[in-house]
């Protein structure tokens, strides 16, 4: 499958602790984004990477949140002391350039006891 | 941000075309109107997109009316497997290069056998 993959699917946690998400984009897409989607809403954007250039991050992106693509290819994103309300999907997308669509991940889904 | 203005949900008969609408009133004439479909527990996928003109691709038509105030996707043969939520959404290039898309809430297509 060459689609944009993302890990753990599911993410069951106490509220309190450190999460990380991984994507990992279609290989040759230099953009790579992460939306949040919760329950009944659709996604929201938070934050955009061309190549390892973190270039835009959403208000909604706490100083609890952190975003990383240390090489340009794959993508973490970690949740530092989680709340509930950090419950959602997050979506990781890929696209190969301005204009083009973007591919999205199956999502991780995140549930904060 | 242009807004979009989508009904909640739909219906459609099996077989029979599915008319999706959109407004976009506040839409800016360099903007992309942009089509997503999000299957249950999935990732959104793409459809279509346009600026001025109508267009078609395999899976849809996208007719924008001559204002660019509103528009119409259109699945011409409407299967089960096209019951989703679809998202009508107004694409804004960000001075970083980004592509953000603002989804809304969507229209739930459903389609009754």
């Amino acid at each position: 499958d060459t689609g944009v993959s993302q890990d753990p699917r599911h993410k069951i946690t106490k509220r309190g602790q450190n999460v990380t998400f991984r994507c990992d984009p279609i290989s040759e897409h230099n953009r790579l984004y992460w939306y949040r989607q919760t329950l009944g809403q659709g996604p929201e954007f938070l934050t955009y990477f061309q190549n390892e250039a973190q270039l835009e991050k959403s208000r909604l992106l706490s100083d609890r949140f952190s975003a990383e693509r240390p090489k340009g290819s794959f993508s973490t994103l970690e949740i530092q002391r989680t709340e509930q309300g950090d419950s959602a999907m997050y979506l990781c997308a890929s696209s190969l350039a301005l204009g083009r669509e973007l591919f999205f991940g199956e999502g991780s889904r995140l549930t904060v006891l | 941000d242009a807004k979009t203005t989508q009904p909640p949900s739909m219906d459609c008969a099996e077989g029979r075309a599915a008319n999706l609408p959109c407004n976009h009133s506040t839409i800016s004439g360099n903007e992309y109107v942009y089509w997503y479909r999000q299957i249950h527990s999935q990732g959104p996928q793409y459809i279509i997109h346009g600026l001025k003109n109508n267009e078609t691709n395999e899976m849809a038509s996208l007719i924008i009316t001559e204002d660019r105030k509103s528009s119409t996707l259109i699945l011409p043969h409407a299967t089960l497997r096209d019951t989703a939520v679809y998202y009508c959404i107004v694409r804004v290039a960000t001075n970083f290069g980004n592509e953000k898309l603002t989804f809304g809430t969507g229209t739930r297509l459903t389609i009754i056998p």
